[in-house]
């Protein structure tokens, strides 16, 4: 699977805009991006994912650069509850494959 | 859909004795997996389940650790002759295993702590 890059923390204000950047420049043609956050003392809960094309759901919208080497999550209006620790994963969608996690972003949401 | 259960969400034990932890997936999906999680590190991966059948064990899973899931429905994780380095998250996804086989849900996780 593909490494990913993703910044330590982030700030974003309550009602504004979050994006969060993950950089995966080795990615290969048939690998996944994928995005899950965990909450304080929660378990992960998944986002979103794509292969090529931007993708939006009731939670966030995700941006796939052209050349796929990078990918943004955005969450359109941050609240105070969105403050959680957010995965940037890249796998292929084989049967054999599982979800390996890195460090992820810190993401503070502040009122 | 009632999630993902774990029990128990706390667990305090002393050093060298034995545990047990329990998961309960979403009941159709197929697929069912564990992970442990240390203070500020994602989750590692340590086993998971097709059904009934153990397909990968990681090298993190040592031979203290072992994984059951009879009758492909909810799945066990024990732990013997616990030691203080086993303290961590362990947490439980499932997932239906065919078409978007990463979107797994996970459970609240159990807490372990050894004393």
């Amino acid at each position: 699977d593909a490494k990913t890059t993703q910044p330590t923390s982030m700030d974003c204000a309550e009602g504004r805009a979050a994006n969060l950047p993950c950089n995966h420049s080795t990615i290969s043609g048939n690998e996944y991006v994928y995005w899950y956050r965990q909450i304080h003392s929660q378990g992960p809960q998944y986002i979103i994912h794509g292969l090529k094309n931007n993708e939006t759901n009731e939670m966030a919208s995700l941006i796939i650069t052209e050349d796929r080497k990078s990918s943004t999550l955005i969450l359109p209006h941050a609240t105070l509850r969105d403050t959680a620790v957010y995965y940037c994963i890249v796998s292929r969608e084989t049967s054999g494959s599982r979800l390996t996690f890195g460090e992820g972003t810190q993401l503070t949401v502040n009122p | 859909d009632t999630g993902v259960s774990q029990d128990p969400r706390h667990k305090i034990t002393k050093r060298g004795q034995n545990v047990t932890f329990r998961c309960d997936p979403i009941s159709e999906h197929n697929r069912l997996y564990w992970y442990r999680q240390t203070l500020g590190q994602g989750p590692e991966f340590l086993t998971y389940f097709q059904n009934e059948a153990q397909l990968e064990k990681s090298r993190l899973l040592s031979d203290r650790f072992s994984a059951e899931r009879p009758k492909g429905s909810f799945s066990t994780l024990e732990i013997q002759r616990t030691e203080q380095g086993d303290s961590a998250m362990y947490l439980c996804a499932s997932s239906l295993g065919r078409g978007e086989l990463l979107r797994y849900t996970f459970g609240s996780g159990t807490r372990l702590t050894v004393v």
